[in-house]
């Protein structure tokens, strides 16, 4: 079946340094969304990428869709707290309904 | 302030007994989803719903029964809770390919 590959499980870093994960999928996907969720918390939305190629801002967040739309990365510049939890990528593929979710990426800032 | 509301947050059952997890929203969407999340699995899909009384198998449906007689209501049904159940299980609500909407999540223990 479809799949979405996240790399990787758990990134520490320090504040200020950056961070990024990557989703890969194993078939072509009709838009990719992402989502953060903080430690004891639920999933949140952060943004949905549709077109190929395409690359999205949020402050200190890039988001950007693969030109063959089978991958994704967020990057995020200059680490803050508030940044810590746990980002996932989903994406649709097939099924109209049926999101494919990435395992996540765990986000730690190191004291 | 759209809302999807799971009727508990934390939910201790004996194995064996019958379990029901319900999920309201209130923003008039087709789409209800239950998820379980374990600790390094990410979220897995148990089924979904496009609309009332019409259901779908997720990926892990087994063990699992869910009930839409309302547009906003979606329930999910453990017939005999075992301990391999123990999860965190979070529903959520979207319009088509728009993005998912979770409530706070029910964690259940089996004991």
């Amino acid at each position: 079946g479809q799949q979405v590959m996240q790399i990787p499980q758990y990134q520490h870093v320090q504040e200020g340094e950056d961070f990024t994960t990557y989703c890969n999928s194993s078939t072509t996907l009709s838009n990719i969304q992402w989502y953060k969720q903080r430690p004891g918390g639920h999933p949140v939305f952060l943004i949905q990428l549709v077109k190929s190629g395409e690359v999205k801002k949020q402050k200190r967040l890039t988001f950007q869709f693969g030109e063959a739309k089978k991958n994704s990365s967020l990057h995020i510049t200059a680490t803050q707290t508030t940044d810590v939890g746990t980002y996932f990528c989903a994406g649709h593929g097939d099924s109209n309904y049926q999101l494919i979710w990435g395992a996540g990426t765990k986000l730690i800032i190191k004291p | 302030d759209v809302k999807v509301t799971q009727s508990s947050r934390y939910l201790v059952k004996r194995t064996g007994e019958k379990v029901f997890l319900e999920c309201v929203q209130d923003m008039d969407h087709e789409n209800m989803f239950w998820y379980r999340q374990d600790p390094g699995l990410g979220l897995r899909l148990i089924y979904f719903s496009y609309d009332v009384k019409m259901k779908e198998k997720g990926d892990i449906p087994e063990g699992y029964s869910v009930s839409r007689e309302k547009k906003e209501r979606f329930s999910l049904i453990l017939e005999s809770a075992s301990t391999n159940q123990t999860s965190m299980y979070l529903c959520a609500s979207s319009f088509g390919e728009e993005k998912l909407f979770f409530g706070s999540g029910t964690q259940l223990s089996v004991l």
